[in-house]
Order: structure tokens, then C-alpha cells, then sequence
């Protein structure tokens, strides 16, 4: 199947500085990549829908200028999450779209930060 | 609006017995897909199944099973002879013509030895 990855796994970073989370298909081309956002024990919540040299499309209530999405390439997105607070903490987790005509989406495993 | 319900927020059984599931789910779209995915303590979802609006047959996959009714717009999971492996949070999905998956509250099943 196909592998999406996400680096780093896991980030701790003080209050105020900014950490960026990479998202990679490693063997297709995802013109679609989707960012969610899991707190502790609760479901995950669609921030942003990404496409391949647009801009980012942000669900209602997501600050687009705290999170900032870059989708470069055919097979990587990068989600900035800018002056990052500790109610930033939590469990982000990609998913690239491989359009088979079934909407498949296929998510990473998910990328922890803590902010101190 | 889409939404999936997942009324079950926890539940314990012990092992080999059997376990369901529930989700509900509403949308307007007439072209939608319905998922399962697991979520162990690691955090990486494990896909189960995807299921598409036209297709209501019922699944089954070894221990796992999958009944879908568009009539009462629910797609319910069954374990059968539950093994402590299985003790996860368990989430059904939702994703309509706009392609975005809604994600349900989730399950949180222990299997207990």
C-alpha cells in the first residue's frame, strides 16, 4: 500500500518559537494532502485541506496565520505551526489523497508536540 | 452538515467474547464512503475498511465484520472472539462529495484477559 511519512515523530519546543511538521508521500504523487489535529482523547479534527501549488484551505475556527500550510511538491506538505503556545500541544496527523477514483486517502503516523 | 455518531464512548468485555461497534452517520450527499480505522496507543491509524453508498453488502475480514444499513444510516463493527490486541480506540469516518473525512468520537475498547 501506499506510505505516507511525517517528520519529526515527536517535537518539544518552548512557548513562543515555531516548529514545522513534514508530510511525505514516498511512493505516489498526492495532490491532496489533509492536516489534523487529535488533543488527548479526542477525535481527530480536520484543520486544513491542502493542494499542490494553491493555497491551503482552512476549516472554519483554524487561525491560518498560526498554521501555516505549504504544499511545494506532488509529495510533501509542510504545516508551520507559528509562536507556538502550549495550547498548541497535540497530536498532529497528515493524509494524502491518491486519487483512484475512491478517494483514498492515506494518513502518516502522526507527529506529537509539546509546548513547554 | 455531515456527522458520525459513535455513542459508545468505552467499552470493556473480556477476552473471546464478541463486541459491536455502533456508528450513525448523516449527510445530504448521495455519494459518500463510510471507514473503520484503529488507533492503538502508538497514535497511527490502521485503516479497517471503506465502504462506498452504493455497496451495502456486509464484510467480513477473519474476526472482523461490518454491517452496513443505509436504512437506519448506520455501519456497525463486530469483533468476534476479541483478543486483548484488539484494545484500541476505534473511530468510524465519514466522507462525502467534498471529499474531507469526518471523524466520529471514537471508541475506546479494552479487552480485558
Amino acid at each position: 500500500g501506499a506510505v505516507v511519512s511525517q517528520h519529526p515523530s515527536w517535537v518539544i519546543c518552548k512557548s513562543g518559537t515555531s516548529v514545522k511538521i513534514e508530510c511525505r508521500s514516498l511512493d505516489f504523487q498526492a495532490t491532496t494532502m489533509f492536516w489534523y489535529r487529535q488533543f488527548p482523547k479526542q477525535s481527530l479534527m480536520l484543520m486544513a485541506t491542502s493542494n499542490e501549488g494553491s493555497k491551503a484551505t482552512y476549516e472554519q475556527g483554524v487561525e491560518k496565520d498560526k498554521f501555516l500550510i505549504n504544499h511545494a511538491s506532488l509529495t510533501l506538505s509542510t504545516l508551520t505551526v507559528t509562536s507556538a503556545h502550549p495550547e498548541d500541544s497535540s497530536f498532529y496527523i497528515c493524509s494524502a489523497r491518491f486519487f483512484d477514483g475512491y478517494n483514498e486517502q492515506f494518513f502518516g503516523p502522526g507527529t506529537r508536540l509539546t509546548v513547554l | 452538515a455531515q456527522k458520525v455518531t459513535q455513542a459508545q464512548t468505552e467499552i470493556s468485555v473480556v477476552e473471546k467474547e464478541d463486541v459491536t461497534l455502533d456508528c450513525v452517520y448523516e449527510t445530504r450527499d448521495t455519494t459518500y464512503y463510510l471507514f473503520w480505522y484503529k488507533q492503538p496507543p502508538s497514535g497511527e491509524l490502521v485503516f479497517l475498511i471503506r465502504r462506498n453508498s452504493f455497496d451495502e453488502q456486509n464484510e467480513i475480514s477473519g474476526r472482523y465484520s461490518w454491517n452496513f444499513q443505509k436504512s437506519t444510516s448506520s455501519f456497525n463493527f463486530t469483533i468476534t472472539a476479541s483478543q486483548v490486541v484488539d484494545s484500541a480506540v476505534y473511530f468510524c469516518a465519514l466522507s462525502g462529495e467534498d471529499d474531507k473525512i469526518i471523524f466520529g468520537k471514537g471508541t475506546r475498547l479494552h479487552i480485558l484477559p
